[in-house]
């Protein structure tokens, strides 16, 4: 069975200041790999995903993540925070069809 | 907005009631699948649905039950409900053909479960 695991349950930058939030994926084979943000009462919105085509993945809202076979790693990066980040980062690999979520990682961005 | 709507936004029910949820898929999905998110977890799947047809299933009891309409809209039922049924359920709509599609989230119906 796939899995994902987020090392980090909550991360604090400063707004202007990289991003790092970090995923580790277990899988028999190449897997399809997503992120998802989701702010606070609202639902899920897909940032990205990496389906093999490459391993830098560009998303949407400046963010991007790098698909590591080597390392069984999918971290999430942005160059600069902004203060509308705040939210709850999901790594999550499919399976099947079906999407099996890690713990979350929760990000604040202070001014 | 992802074009996937869900009803209602939030809910009370008494335990040992039933439940049902109800989600409208996006425009030409003809997938959904549901999900439950305990409160501080990442969401669980429950069962997905592809053209009406039960396509996978989580570890969740039987009393959860869903159904799939010809217009690719869905409900989920949840019988006898439990104190642990508090939770947001969220719908997926996707469009499958062999490679995995992207899924597009509703914005979820709060459970509480009293």
């Amino acid at each position: 069975a796939q899995s994902v695991t987020q090392l980090d349950s909550h991360v604090s930058v400063s707004e202007g200041t990289p991003v790092l939030l970090r995923c580790n994926y277990s899988s028999s084979y190449s897997p399809s790999l997503f992120w998802y943000v989701q702010h606070p009462n609202k639902g899920l919105q897909l940032l990205l995903k990496y389906t093999s085509a490459a391993t830098l993945v560009k998303g949407i809202n400046g963010f991007e993540a790098e698909f590591k076979k080597s390392e069984t790693s999918f971290h999430l990066t942005k160059p600069s925070a902004h203060m509308s980040d705040a939210a709850e980062y999901f790594c999550v690999v499919s399976e099947g069809g079906k999407l099996i979520f890690g713990q979350g990682t929760e990000l604040s961005v202070k001014p | 907005e992802t074009g996937v709507t869900q009803s209602p936004t939030h809910l009370i029910k008494t335990r040992g009631q039933q439940v049902t949820l109800r989600c409208s898929s996006q425009s030409g999905h003809n997938t959904v699948s549901w999900y439950q998110q305990a409160l501080g977890q990442g969401p669980q799947f429950i069962f997905q649905y592809y053209r009406e047809e039960e396509n996978g299933r989580g570890n969740f009891p039987p009393r959860f039950s869903g159904l799939q309409f010809p217009n690719y809209s869905s409900e989920l039922n949840v019988n006898a409900l439990e104190l642990d049924d508090s939770a947001l359920y969220l719908c997926a709509s996707s469009f499958l053909q062999g490679a995995i599609s992207e899924a597009f989230f509703g914005q979820g119906t709060r459970l509480t479960v009293v």
